[in-house]
């Protein structure tokens, strides 16, 4: 099976560096993908990782080490509106659905 | 235009009713998804379509039936909802393998 963990909650200040750690245990999957949501709003994509290392997208990074079982993403230029929750998410190699099975989330609070 | 829609955006109903929460979508995707959001589970998938002929059970499908009316169409019903059934619903679609989804803007649903 699989099982994502990420903290709950992470705070910071605007113009800030801010790292959200997703760690997990899983016999196998495809990649590592980072989701945002607003408040209730709709999840929206922001990276894939297929392979370890680091991807970088503007202010966004996302990085992935197989061999240490962990992953994370880098919010730099910290603003008020990256207020949201953050979702790691992987796609398992085996089971019988092998699906998209997203973390708890971490709710990323940006003060000014 | 949004790409992907979902009806009702919001819905209080009672124990013991049916109802139906709809999809559609326009950005050409076979795949299709229905995920439950509970606050701190993070999404969880119910039900999942690679094409109009392809229906698969995810993690939680108890409960609930689903109906793919079209490339671009994808219900879900609930036969008798119970109150463990008030969620936010999102439907999702993808191309490809599904790491990156695309969502719709949720169902908030309340079964008194």
């Amino acid at each position: 099976g699989q099982s994502l963990e990420q903290p709950s909650e992470v705070t910071a200040v605007e113009g800030a560096i801010v790292q959200i750690n997703c760690t997990y245990q899983t016999s196998g999957f495809y990649g590592l993908s980072w989701y945002q949501q607003h408040d209730g709003g709709a999840p929206t994509f922001l990276s894939y990782n297929g392979l370890d290392g680091l991807e970088e997208t503007g202010r966004f990074s996302s990085f992935l080490s197989r061999s240490d079982s962990y992953g994370y993403l880098l919010l730099q230029e910290l603003q008020m509106k990256d207020s949201a929750s953050y979702f790691c998410a992987v796609r398992p190699l085996s089971g019988s659905a092998r699906q998209l099975t997203f973390g708890s989330g971490t709710q990323l609070t940006v003060l000014p | 235009d949004a790409d992907v829609t979902q009806t009702p955006r919001n819905r209080i109903t009672k124990t013991g009713k049916r109802i139906m929460l709809e999809c559609s979508q326009t950005k050409g995707h076979d795949r299709m998804y229905w995920y439950r959001q509970d606050p701190g589970l993070g999404l969880r998938l119910i039900y999942y379509s690679f094409d109009v002929k392809d229906i698969n059970k995810g993690e939680i499908s108890d409960g609930y039936s689903v109906s793919r009316q079209a490339q671009a169409k994808f219900s879900l019903s609930l036969e008798s909802a119970i109150p463990n059934q008030t969620a936010l619903y999102f439907c999702a679609t993808s191309e490809g393998f599904g790491e990156t989804q695309y969502f719709g803007p949720g169902t908030r649903l309340l079964v008194l």
